[in-house]
């Protein structure tokens, strides 16, 4: 089955500059990866993803970048806020019917300085 | 209905009794996920349902937990004989399916919190 692996485990950034996540998996057969924000004690919400058939993805302040032959991907936010701490999680899924379930990583604990 | 709705928000019980979890998805969506979180743990999948058929169960840790969703929407995780370890936070999600740009896009419900006493 699909592995995810997530780094790093916790994030400490500057108000305004930019923070990375980057994220590996193991199945070739997936072409789904989202990434979900998750404050405490609330729901996981989507907040970008990207399917395999493009390298990059962008919504404002928040991009994504994926590497099928090395198998992985990353997301970036600019001009960080207070309001983008939280846990960031990645997750891959395949859109095979029927296999169409997400692994998620581990997640991100992202702090923002003011 | 306008966002997954899951019931109870909170269950506290005691070891060796049996819960049940209710999850309403969006309406119209057909997939239906139940993953369960721990502390400071990513969502772990349980259980996918396709309609009213489970089409992947392979994440229930065990024959103690089981899950139905007998008319393709409302769904139910039923845990026999809790323990503690099973407490967690039950979150449940739905999709579209198909081809379409909302296929594998899950949303989320704010989860049900097991606590097993």
């Amino acid at each position: 089955g699909e592995n995810v692996e997530q780094h790093p485990s916790t994030l400490s950034v500057q108000e305004g500059d930019s923070a990375v996540i980057k994220c590996t998996y193991s199945d070739s057969a997936s072409n789904y990866f989202p990434w979900y924000k998750q404050e405490l004690g609330k729901r996981p919400q989507l907040i970008i993803d990207i399917r395999s058939n493009v390298g990059e993805k962008k919504d404002q302040r928040i991009a994504v970048t994926l590497n099928k032959t090395a198998k992985h991907f990353s997301l970036h936010i600019t001009e960080t806020q207070p309001e983008d701490s939280a846990v960031y999680f990645c997750a891959a899924s395949s859109t095979n019917f029927g296999n169409e379930k997400l692994t998620f990583g581990t997640g991100t604990r992202l702090t923002i300085i003011p | 209905g306008a966002g997954v709705s899951q019931t109870p928000s909170n269950k506290v019980t005691e070891k060796g009794k049996y819960v049940e979890l209710r999850c309403d998805p969006i309406s119209g969506h057909t997939a239906l996920y139940w993953y369960r979180q721990s502390l400071g743990q990513g969502p772990e999948f349980l259980i996918y349902f396709q309609g009213t058929g489970a089409a992947d169960d392979s994440g229930l840790p065990n024959d103690r937990f089981f899950a139905v969703r007998p008319e393709g929407s409302v769904s139910t995780l039923k845990i026999q004989r809790t323990e503690r370890g099973d407490s967690a936070v039950y979150l449940c999600a739905s999709s579209e399916t198909g081809a379409g740009s909302g296929a594998n896009v899950l949303t989320f419900g704010a989860g049900s919190r097991l606590t097993v006493l």
